[in-house]
């Protein structure tokens, strides 16, 4: 079946540094998308990426969706004590109607 | 946040011992779905409906039922629960199926399996 691995598991940062997850699907997706959970929280929508290659950025936070549609990535720059909470992306395969989450990663930011 | 509630929000039952966890969602969307959350392994699905008496398996859907009667409430049934049931269970929603639109989620539900 679909996988969806993320890496890394965990990233301890400075306040101020950037961090990046990386996300990679063994298959095709017909979109990716990301989600935010704080500690203790319920998981959060952050964006939803369709198309080959693109690229969208909220505010410090820069989404990308592979070329090949089997990977995506989150950046953060300049990260903030507000960013601390483990982030998800979630991939559709073609065809199917759920969603597959990757194991997540979780941000600890130091202030 | 969406109009989405779980109960209970804890439960510590024993070993054999059936267990149901409600959904209840105020916002009329069409599908919802189950998921377990345990470290490590993310958010897994368990079973997922998309509409009224209209459901489907996820990932890990043994041990699990689910019942849909109503729009708003999704039902999640451990006909009896095992230790390896233990964990948070989150309820989502959304209204336009999984390729287009975001999935709101509930609160959660810590379940502990002695």
């Amino acid at each position: 079946g679909q996988q969806v691995m993320q890496i890394p598991q965990y990233q301890h940062v400075q306040e101020g540094e950037d961090f990046t997850t990386y996300c990679n699907s063994s298959t095709t997706l017909s979109n990716i998308q990301w989600y935010k959970q704080r500690p203790g929280g319920h998981p959060v929508f952050l964006i939803q990426l369709v198309k080959s290659g693109e690229v969208k950025k909220q505010k410090r936070l820069t989404f990308q969706f592979g070329e090949a549609k089997k990977n995506s990535s989150l950046h953060i720059t300049a990260t903030q004590t507000t960013d601390v909470g483990t982030y998800f992306c979630a991939g559709q395969d073609t065809g199917r109607r759920a969603l597959t989450f990757g194991s997540g990663t979780r941000l600890q930011v130091q202030p | 946040d969406a109009g989405i509630t779980q109960s209970p929000r804890h439960k510590v039952t024993e070993t054999g011992t059936p267990v149901t966890l409600r959904c209840h969602q105020t916002e009329n969307h069409r599908y919802m779905y189950w998921y377990r959350q345990d470290p490590g392994h993310g958010l897994r699905l368990i079973h997922y409906s998309y509409g009224v008496k209209d459901t489907d398996k996820g990932e890990v859907s043994d041990g699990y039922s689910v019942s849909r009667s109503k729009t708003e409430d999704f039902l999640l049934t451990l006909e009896s629960a095992t230790s390896s049931q233990t964990s948070v269970y989150f309820c989502a929603i959304n209204d336009r199926g999984p390729s287009s639109y975001e999935q709101y989620f509930g609160p959660g539900t810590r379940l502990t399996v002695t």
